[in-house]
């Protein structure tokens, strides 16, 4: 069954740490996706992917980092220079360039601060 | 700058009320419309897309249309398990989708 497999789903963070929050998509989407959600709020787009080893800053980018080695992974790394990084983090994947087709979503993975 | 807004923020609703929820967009070209549905502790499932203005989309209790500015879902007799919030998000033709803040709706037995 086809679909983007986020892990894990909680995850908690030390000061001075950095984590990595994991995205998989076996839907052989081009594009690949990373938002933040808080509570109350929309989501805030943090990176994208339209090609593998190439990525986009989007509108909240710093202190964030990722990756795109291979097409079917998107992990998302948290630094510990983020000093509020209590969140649901989502990934999503779309087929980039067939278009009229909708971004499809993980499960999310919530990080906390210990 | 292209924007997408959600009215109201939150709804509650009497089990089979009917009632409407609003997205309002201003993008410089709309490529498609989308509407979401987000259970806590969830990620966004896919309902509808729509198009082009005077389209129509229906699912169960739910139906979608889209106007020139703006796009409503209206829930027809909804049920406790309708409770979620409804997002939706405007293709722009640009490299990634606008998303609304979301309504977050309540149904009560």
């Amino acid at each position: 069954d086809g679909g983007i497999t986020q892990s894990p789903k909680y995850l908690f963070r030390k000061e001075g740490q950095n984590v990595t929050l994991s995205c998989e998509q076996n839907l052989n989407h081009d594009a690949m996706y990373w938002y933040r959600q808080d509570p109350g709020q929309g989501l805030r787009l943090i990176y994208y992917s339209q090609i593998v080893n190439d990525f986009q800053k989007g509108d909240i980018a710093e202190r964030y980092s990722v990756s795109r080695e291979k097409k079917e992974s998107f992990p998302l790394t948290v630094t510990s220079a983020q000093k509020n990084p209590t969140a649901f983090y989502l990934c999503a994947s779309h087929p980039f360039g067939r278009g009229n087709q909708p971004q499809h979503f993980g499960d999310g993975t919530r990080l906390s601060i210990l | 700058e292209d924007q997408v807004t959600q009215s109201p923020e939150a709804l509650r609703l009497q089990e089979g009320e009917s009632s409407s929820l609003n997205c309002s967009y201003t993008v410089s070209g709309l490529r498609g419309l989308f509407w979401y549905r987000q259970d806590p502790g969830k990620g966004p499932e896919f309902l509808f897309t729509l198009y082009s203005a005077g389209e129509e989309k229906e699912k169960e209790r739910l139906k979608a249309t889209l106007t020139k500015k703006e796009s409503f879902l209206h829930i027809t007799a909804p049920k406790p398990e309708d409770s979620a919030t409804y997002l939706c998000a405007a293709d722009n033709y640009g490299q990634n989708f606008v998303f609304g803040p979301g309504t977050r709706l309540s149904v009560l037995p």
